[in-house]
């Protein structure tokens, strides 16, 4: 049975300070990791997709790493500011035909950014 | 291209009352997701549909939890019976196709049951 973990729970840093949030994953049969954005009371904003195949996924400030045959993937967001507060959402698929449709989500990290 | 669409955006039901909560996906796309987000716990699938058949729906309460995707307009949930565990967040997401597309979220149904 898949179960996904992001550790820390919670993360608090400075203005300006690198972001690195960490996803773990049991089972490496996986089609694609995504990565959320969770602001409070919303709903979610999906910031990277890697698939299974791919080592990572960069968007601005904003890269992710998997590493498929250990389980995990990285979040990175550079010079963090105050509007990246919020909660980050891993979540992965698994591959045809177990549960195709469904996507599996960690617990998240719930991030503040101080000025 | 709007974004996928969910009504209401809260919804107050007294136990025992029934809570439909509809959503309608982006335009082009004839995957919908259901997921509920419980008070301090993550989100968790609850079904997988495409237009007129149900794929999974693994994740559903065996009783008073129904789902539909019809021909013509939204996909709804319904929940018979409510009851106080109920209360949480409801998300829809729709992709084009069940593969390799990503998963786009709506913002949310939050029903909360008194």
């Amino acid at each position: 049975k898949q179960e996904v973990t992001q550790i820390p729970a919670a993360l608090s840093v400075p203005e300006g300070e690198n972001l690195v949030l960490n996803c773990s994953f049991t089972d490496s049969a996986i089609y694609n990791l995504q990565w959320f954005r969770q602001d409070p009371g919303k709903g979610l904003t999906s910031l990277l997709l890697i698939q299974s195949s791919q080592r990572e996924q960069t968007s601005g400030r904003l890269n992710a790493s998997l590493d498929k045959s250990s389980g995990r993937s990285t979040l990175y967001i550079a010079a963090s500011q105050p509007g990246d507060s919020a909660t980050y959402l891993c979540a992965v698929r698994p591959v045809w035909p177990d549960s195709w449709g469904k996507l599996q989500f960690g617990a998240g990290t719930q991030v503040v950014v101080t000025p | 291209n709007a974004g996928v669409m969910q009504n209401p955006r809260h919804l107050v039901r007294r136990r025992g009352q029934e809570a439909r909560l509809r959503c309608s996906p982006m335009k082009g796309h004839s995957h919908v997701y259901w997921y509920r987000q419980l008070p301090e716990e993550g989100l968790k699938f609850m079904v997988y549909l495409q237009k007129e058949n149900i794929i999974d729906e693994s994740g559903m309460p065996k009783e008073r939890f129904s789902a539909e995707f019809p021909k013509e307009g939204p996909s709804i949930l319904r929940i018979q019976q409510v009851v106080r565990g109920d209360s949480a967040a409801y998300f829809c997401a729709s992709s084009p196709r069940s593969a390799e597309g990503k998963q786009y979220f709506g913002p949310g149904t939050r029903l909360t049951v008194t």
